[in-house]
């Protein structure tokens, strides 16, 4: 079957640095999607990796290991606005999305 | 980009009764897709929906359930009918654009479903 494998919560204090990880097992890969959701609300583009390596936009990076099946996001000068939750999203080899169930992120003070 | 909408933005229905959400894009797209997230879980696909085609149903969802109307490129409607309180969710509406290397996906709003 097919899989995606995040953290369900975690907690960051603002300023900080936070990484959120994401494993998985698909029929095949197309690439894949860090989206981000607040909460009541729809899930929004964060970033697409479908080679090896890191993308940086601005305080948020994304990394990709096709051979590992990994993938991270990383969020630098975490602000209270990012408080939301992180879904990563694999598309497979019939070019459907495989969705995380989602890595709420908390920002504390 | 797209900017979708969705009607309604939410709703408290009676079991057994039917209800219809409706998506509108600002442009034109080949395929819209409808999404079910229930609270705490991952979206769940339930169908595409093709212009001049038949809905394509995911495994576990079915026609006579979620029935899909597509009448135009900018527009979709989804029915979730003989509700009952599992069918309590939110309902997403997203379409693909293409970016180049990658097609992105825009979601609507969605509409949250509380069925008593």
């Amino acid at each position: 079957g097919q899989n995606i494998d995040q953290p369900t919560e975690m907690t960051a204090t603002e300023g900080a640095i936070v990484q959120i990880n994401c494993t998985y097992q698909t029929s095949g890969f197309n690439g894949l999607f860090w989206y981000q959701q607040h909460a009541g609300e729809a899930p929004t583009f964060l970033s697409y990796n479908v080679l090896d390596g890191l993308e940086e936009k601005g305080r948020f990076s994304s990394f990709l290991s096709r051979s590992k099946g990994y993938s991270y996001l990383l969020l630098k000068e975490l602000q209270m606005k990012d408080s939301a939750s992180y879904l990563c999203a694999v598309m497979d080899s019939n070019y459907q999305l495989i969705w995380g169930a989602g890595t709420k992120l908390i920002i504390k003070p | 980009s797209a900017v979708i909408s969705q009607k309604p933005s939410r709703d408290i229905c009676q079991r057994g009764t039917s209800l219809t959400i409706q998506c509108q894009v600002d442009s034109q797209v080949t395929m819209m897709f409808w999404y079910r997230q229930q609270p705490g879980q991952s979206l769940t696909l339930i169908a595409t929906a093709n212009q001049g085609s038949e809905a394509t149903y995911e495994s576990g969802f079915v026609i006579d359930k979620f029935p899909i109307s597509r009448p135009n490129l900018t527009f979709s409607t989804l029915t979730v009918s003989n509700m009952s309180p599992e069918d309590s969710s939110i309902y997403l509406c997203s379409v693909d654009v293409s970016g180049g290397t990658y097609n992105e996906q825009f979601f609507g709003p969605g509409t949250r479903l509380t069925v008593l």
